[in-house]
């Protein structure tokens, strides 16, 4: 069974600040997707990373995928309040290449 | 706007009765899934559906029953509703999941 953490689970911070936040897993994985879902929303795809060591920008939005393929991050430079949401991802790997696990997500709030 | 639309957005039931939820895709993707999202517990996959006329059970199907008679379509029916199935349902679709999933905006489901 793989396990998947998301870190950290809160994060509230000013407008303005850099922030991280992490995806670990226990297995390796094919690819890997964010997705940002905002209050009373369904998630709506950010990016899907393919390649070890990959690294995709995205405006202000930077998101890395490991070396290993076990593990994910994405930076967010100078957050605005409209950054806020819950930060989800979801890796891919095994035979199972039309099902998605979603990790239980990092809650970003950003305050003006 | 082409994506995912489900009917409807609210409900409150009362323990024991049934209801269906509909989820409606205009995207011609193959696959559908219903996940539900509880705080703390992160977006569940209840049932999926690779293609039409198909259904498969995911990490939470008890107490729900699926059926996808037409492509675009995909109903999640309770039989009886028990509180414990008060959660945010969500359904989403793919072409395949490199591309990633396009979500509803969600129903909001009370059982008292």
């Amino acid at each position: 069974t793989q396990l998947l953490e998301q870190s950290p689970q809160f994060l509230s911070i000013q407008e303005g600040e850099n922030l991280t936040v992490y995806c670990n897993s226990s297995s390796v994985f094919s690819s890997l997707q964010w997705y940002r879902q905002e209050p009373g929303e369904g998630p709506v795809l950010l990016v899907t990373v393919v390649t070890g060591g990959e690294v995709k920008k995205l405006k202000r939005l930077t998101f890395q995928f490991g070396d290993a393929r076990k593990d994910s991050s994405l930076h967010i430079t100078a957050a605005q309040p409209g950054d806020t949401g819950l930060y989800l991802c979801a890796p891919q790997g095994g035979g199972s290449n039309y099902k998605l696990t979603f990790g239980k997500g990092t809650l970003l709030t950003v305050n003006p | 706007n082409a994506g995912v639309t489900q009917t409807p957005k609210f409900r409150v039931l009362k323990t024991g009765q049934s209801m269906t939820l509909l989820c409606a895709q205009d995207m011609n993707h193959e696959y559908m899934y219903w996940y539900r999202q509880d705080p703390g517990m992160g977006l569940r996959l209840i049932h999926y559906s690779v293609g039409e006329g198909t259904t498969a059970k995911g990490e939470v199907p008890d107490g729900y029953n699926v059926s996808r008679l037409k492509k675009q379509n995909f109903l999640l029916g309770l039989e009886s509703a028990a509180p414990s199935q008060t959660s945010v349902y969500f359904c989403a679709s793919s072409a395949t999941t490199v591309y990633g999933y396009t979500f509803g905006s969600g129903t909001r489901l009370t059982v008292v």
